[in-house]
């Protein structure tokens, strides 16, 4: 299986500063056939359910802030805030869909004010 | 609108079984993935498995193969996660979720529900 790694565990970064989190996977999960990355991530609130951010590892989800940015490839991916709101403070997860099932989702990353 | 309603919580104690639902609305039951995470208390998200409703093609985690059953009705547009005999380690928030992708290699999750919390006591 997949092994995906997040760091840091958690973040503090100040209103308007950028947030950088990392995922790196095991193996890669970049398709030779059609050179996409099967990588998603995910935003987490308090009490609430994920809420899907970004698909193939830089697609933003339609609705999302363009604050918010994926990049990466391969084994190595960076989710960006590039200026923090306090509605941003959650939990993320990267998430790869490479592999046939099952997937697998990184530990996650606490970010706080 | 496209709607994925589980249902209530649940108190359990272990050893019993249980079953807990998540119904669709807004889209064609049959013909998209549905899966089911967990998440323990403060913890972070697992995979747990997903079936894909038209033909009931369903993949487990390794980790949660025989220890759980997913199911799917495309009759009443209900996914359903069950346990035979629930263990205190069981506790946790259970959400289902919709996946994108195409029926022989589902992507990533698109839409959830809001979770069911089960609780189970030693």
């Amino acid at each position: 299986d997949i092994v995906m790694t997040q760091s840091p565990d958690s973040l503090a970064v100040s209103l308007g500063e950028r947030a950088t989190i990392s995922c790196k996977s095991s193996r890669t999960v970049l398709s030779s056939s059609n050179n996409k990355n099967y990588l998603a991530w995910y935003q987490q609130k308090p009490g609430q359910p994920p809420k899907l951010l970004i698909s193939w590892a830089s697609t933003r989800e339609s609705g999302v802030p363009d604050r918010f940015s994926g990049s990466g490839s391969g084994t190595d991916f960076t989710l960006t805030i590039s200026s923090l709101q306090a509605e941003d403070v959650a939990v993320y997860y990267c998430h790869q869909y490479y592999s046939i099932p099952p997937h697998s989702f990184g530990q996650g990353t606490k970010l706080e004010i | 609108e496209v709607q994925l309603v589980q249902s209530g919580a649940e108190v359990k104690k272990a050893g019993e079984s249980l079953k807990i639902s998540c119904t669709i609305s807004g889209y064609s039951f049959a013909n998209r993935w549905i899966g089911w995470v967990r998440q323990m208390p403060g913890k972070g998200l697992d995979w747990m498995g997903i079936i894909y409703p038209g033909n009931s093609d369903t993949r487990y985690n390794p980790f949660f193969q025989g220890q759980v059953t997913i199911s799917a009705d495309i009759s009443v547009s209900t996914a359903y996660l069950q346990w035979s005999s629930l263990r205190a380690s069981d506790t946790a928030m259970y959400y289902c979720a919709r996946l994108v992708g195409p029926q022989q290699l589902p992507w990533y999750f698109d839409l959830w529900g809001r979770g069911t919390l089960v609780t189970v006591s030693s």
